[in-house]
């Protein structure tokens, strides 16, 4: 089956610092999202992309959608000690099965260091 | 809006005890169900997903089994628990005009 390709798998930053994160696949994906998840708790959805060359912002994160429809990446500017947690993105195959099975990346755990 | 609403949030079972594990969701109809497993706070598993009551579509072979007895209800069983099922165990719903999954807060499931 398809496969992400998330890195880096983790990261110590100092607080401000600029951070980011990519997904690449060998295949197509329609739609690309990308989710917080804290310590038990379930993943939240951050961004959602739903076209190629798609760049979103969502307060100080911002994402964008591969032109190829084969990668994705997270940026998160200015960063401060709650955005500590795994962020994962995800992706939705481009023939679109009617299940809408996503296919997860392995994660990248952040750590901030204040 | 939309909720999801998993219980419990954590369980303790002994080795070849049954499980029942609830996931309702609430403020829609019709949606897309999911089960996963999370190990190790990292990557996530798809074991099950329902496009509707009574459809159950299985990703892994395994000692767990699914149901969708409601619209809105999923639930996840095991007659005989093995030390493996020890996991995070996550519900997870979405629309039907390719919208994000979103997810419950989970379940931690130990087994001794």
């Amino acid at each position: 089956g398809q496969q992400l390709n998330q890195s880096p798998q983790s990261m110590f930053i100092q607080e401000g610092e600029d951070v980011s994160m990519n997904c690449t696949s060998s295949s197509i994906f329609n739609t690309w999202l990308w989710y917080k998840q804290d310590p038990g708790e379930g993943p939240v959805l951050l961004i959602a992309l739903y076209k190629a060359g798609e760049l979103t912002s969502n307060g100080r994160l911002t994402a964008q959608f591969g032109i190829t429809r084969k990668d994705s990446f997270l940026n998160i500017s200015a960063s401060i000690p709650s955005d500590v947690g795994i962020y994962f993105c995800a992706g939705l195959p481009y023939s679109g099965a009617g299940s809408y099975q996503l296919t997860f990346g392995k994660g990248t755990k952040l750590s901030v260091i204040p | 809006s939309q909720t999801i609403h998993q219980w419990p949030a954590t369980l303790v079972q002994p080795v070849g005890s049954p499980l029942s594990l609830e996931c309702t969701v609430e403020g829609t109809s019709n949606p897309n169900l999911y089960w996963y497993r999370q190990a190790a706070g990292r990557g996530l598993q798809l074991l099950f997903y329902s496009v509707g009551i009574g459809q159950i579509s299985s990703e892994v072979p395994q000692n767990l089994s699914a149901s969708r007895p409601q619209d809105r209800q999923f639930i996840l069983s095991s007659k005989k628990l093995l030390l493996s099922d020890s996991g995070f165990y996550l519900c997870a719903w979405t629309g039907r005009n390719n919208q994000p999954q979103h997810f419950g807060d989970g379940t931690r499931l130990s087994i001794l």
